[in-house]
């Protein structure tokens, strides 16, 4: 079956990076796009990218444009989403998603991300 | 790209049929037949529910069904249950190869 297993919850400092893993397992990992996609305390669901895993190639919404890498390693079907220079405004639940088409048919159980001082 | 369109609430009694609305722009929903709809009980992950405008995916409920007119889509949920309150999203495809959330709607069972 098909599963997308995310790293654990975080917290880091304002000016930190973090860099959140999506290991998928149940089907073949270049066959689908992974998207990223964060929701803040209290807010809606903010779609912030996509990579294609097999060619490594992505595409970001605009708002993450130069804040946001997103990378993978296809020996072990993973997914990465690095953001830089954090700000309390990162603090979120971020999910990595698989999309068939132009949905998102199975998703990551969320990671939490805490941006303190 | 600005977030589509939902109303905030929308609450029904048992067995009534209450319908939510994404609206969007002729760049994203009225572009494309991809408006999909999720359903996200907080600290899960959410749920598709509707796929490409009216595609309900194997195991989804036939009460939930989906529809599209114009930059304005629409999720209906018939004979609503206790189990159906949760929010719901709905999503998009745009022309600048990107997607967009709808801002989310919190369903309550009376």
């Amino acid at each position: 079956q098909v599963q997308l297993v995310q790293s654990g919850a975080e917290v880091k400092k304002p000016g930190a990076s973090v860099k959140v893993s999506c290991k998928a397992s149940g089907y073949t990992f270049t066959d689908y796009y992974i998207h990223w996609v964060r929701q803040a305390p209290g807010q809606g669901l903010e779609w912030m990218g996509w990579i294609d895993p097999h060619t490594g190639g992505t595409n970001f919404a605009q708002k993450f444009q130069g804040g946001v890498t997103m990378t993978r390693d296809t020996s072990i079907t993973t997914a990465y989403m690095e953001l830089s220079s954090l700000s309390a405004d990162d603090t979120a639940v971020y999910y990595c998603a698989r999309s068939y088409r132009q949905f998102f048919d199975y998703w990551g159980q969320g990671t939490l991300l805490t941006v303190s001082p | 790209q600005s977030a589509l369109t939902q109303p905030a609430s929308v609450s029904g009694s048992p067995g009534q049929s209450i319908a939510i609305s994404c609206t969007g722009t002729s760049s994203d929903v009225g572009a494309y037949n991809s408006v999909s709809w999720y359903q996200h009980h907080p600290g899960k992950a959410p749920k598709l529910m509707i796929s490409e405008v009216y595609n309900r995916p194997s195991g989804v409920s036939n009460r939930f069904s989906g529809s599209k007119s114009g930059n304005t889509a629409s999720l209906t949920i018939s004979g609503l249950q206790a189990e159906d309150e949760a929010d719901y999203f709905c999503s998009s495809y745009t022309s600048s190869s990107t997607y967009v959330f709808g801002t989310g709607t919190k369903v309550t069972v009376l």
